[in-house]
Parts: structure tokens; sequence; C-alpha cells
């Protein structure tokens, strides 16, 4: 079964600085994605990310950055130059890939609360 | 704005009635999902439907059905409601079920059960 792991307390960045936010999954599948959501306050999720299994390089999107370590199971999220819209909770999640019919859900961690510091 | 409706935004209903709630997925997307999102439980999948069927099922009670329409609009039906129904729901589209796209969320519908 995938698990997703998000451990780090409510994280604090002061604005213009980058920032780390940790995750790590587990799973049994050779092929699966993981994704990063942002919800802020108002409660919609954006997404943010995306960083494929097969993947040679690391996803980039804008001011994000996915760090993916595939030997430690690992996908962080690194937000560069923060700004103070970056406050939020942020899900890192993953989706194995399936065969046609087949589950294909997302599976969330418990979010980490970032809040950036002016 | 991820294309993606939810509606109502807000809901406010005593136990033990029923309620739905309604999604139409971004233009294109054949695949619907809903979840749920509470403060014990986070955000777990309930159900997901692929052009009008049903793919899969997660942690949705037996209280709870769902089903997608064909024009691709989706309901999210919940009866004999509870305190511990309270939560966010979120339903979410993506284009193409077999591969690994990113699925796009509503805003939500925030149900509360008093």
């Amino acid at each position: 079964a995938q698990k997703i792991t998000q451990t780090q307390p409510g994280m604090f960045v002061q604005e213009k600085e980058a920032v780390t936010l940790d995750c790590t999954y587990d799973t049994s599948d050779p092929s699966y994605g993981l994704f990063w959501y942002k919800q802020p306050s108002s409660g919609e999720m954006i997404f943010l990310i995306y960083q494929g299994s097969y993947d040679q390089q690391n996803a980039t999107e804008g001011r994000y950055s996915l760090n993916f370590q595939k030997a430690r199971k690992s996908a962080n999220l690194v937000i560069s130059a923060s700004q103070l819209g970056d406050s939020a909770m942020y899900f890192c999640a993953m989706r194995e890939l399936i065969r046609t019919g087949a589950n294909s859900k997302l599976t969330f961690g418990k979010g980490i609360t970032l809040s950036v510091r002016p | 704005d991820s294309g993606v409706t939810q509606t109502p935004k807000h809901l406010i209903t005593a136990t033990g009635q029923r309620v739905t709630l309604r999604c139409s997925p971004r233009s294109g997307d054949l695949s619907v999902y809903w979840y749920q999102q509470s403060l014990d439980q986070g955000l777990q999948f309930l159900i997901q439907y692929y052009n009008g069927e049903e793919r899969a099922k997660g942690n949705i009670l037996e209280r709870f059905s769902a089903q997608q329409f064909p024009d691709l609009h989706s309901e999210l039906n919940l009866s004999s409601l509870e305190l511990g129904d309270s939560a966010l729901y979120f339903c979410a589209s993506s284009v193409i079920q077999g591969r690994l796209h990113e699925q796009y969320f509503g805003p939500g519908t925030r149900l509360t059960v008093t």
C-alpha cells in the first residue's frame, strides 16, 4: 500500500528566502507519480508540481522545484524566493501508474503548514 | 481557477438528514474523484468515476453514494448524516485515467452537520 509521510511541524521562512518541505513515500510499485498541492486558508487545493518515478531530471515549475531522491524515497518541495502568498498548507501526494480500469487515486500526506514572515 | 466547479460552497444541515453535493469536471475530463478532508482523518479518497462508470472505491461509508451522469457531472449523496460527517468535500477531475496526470480540484463543499 502507498504511504506518504510528512512529519515536519509548522515551518517558518523569511520572505525572499528559500524553504524545503519534506516528503517521504513508500510504495512497492515501480511506476508512480509524486505531486505537491497547496491549500491556502481559503480551502482550495492548488496543484503545484509533478514528478514521475522514471523522470531523469527533477521537476521545476517557476519558483517550485522537487528534489527527487528515488533511492531514499523522498520528494521534497523547494520553494525559492518565498512570498507572503506562499503561506498555506502543503500536501505531498502519490499516485501509482495503473492499467486502464484500475484505481488511480491520490494518497495524501498529512500536510505541512508554511508561514512566510515579512 | 481549476475549471472544476462544485456546489454548494457551504452546507449546514442536521443529523439524520440527506444532502447532495454536485461537481462539474473540467471540460474534456472523463474521470471524477471525490475526497473528504477532515481534521482527524486528513484527505481521504472516497470514490472514482470514469465516463459514467464507477472505477474505484476508497473509504466511503455505505451511507454515502455517488454517480456520474452522461454529461459527466457527478453527485455525491450523503444520507443519515452524523456529526462526524462534517468535513470539506472535494471533487477532482483528470483527463486520462490510465496515466499519471495531475488531478485538478474544485473549491470544495464545506459540510457542517449540527
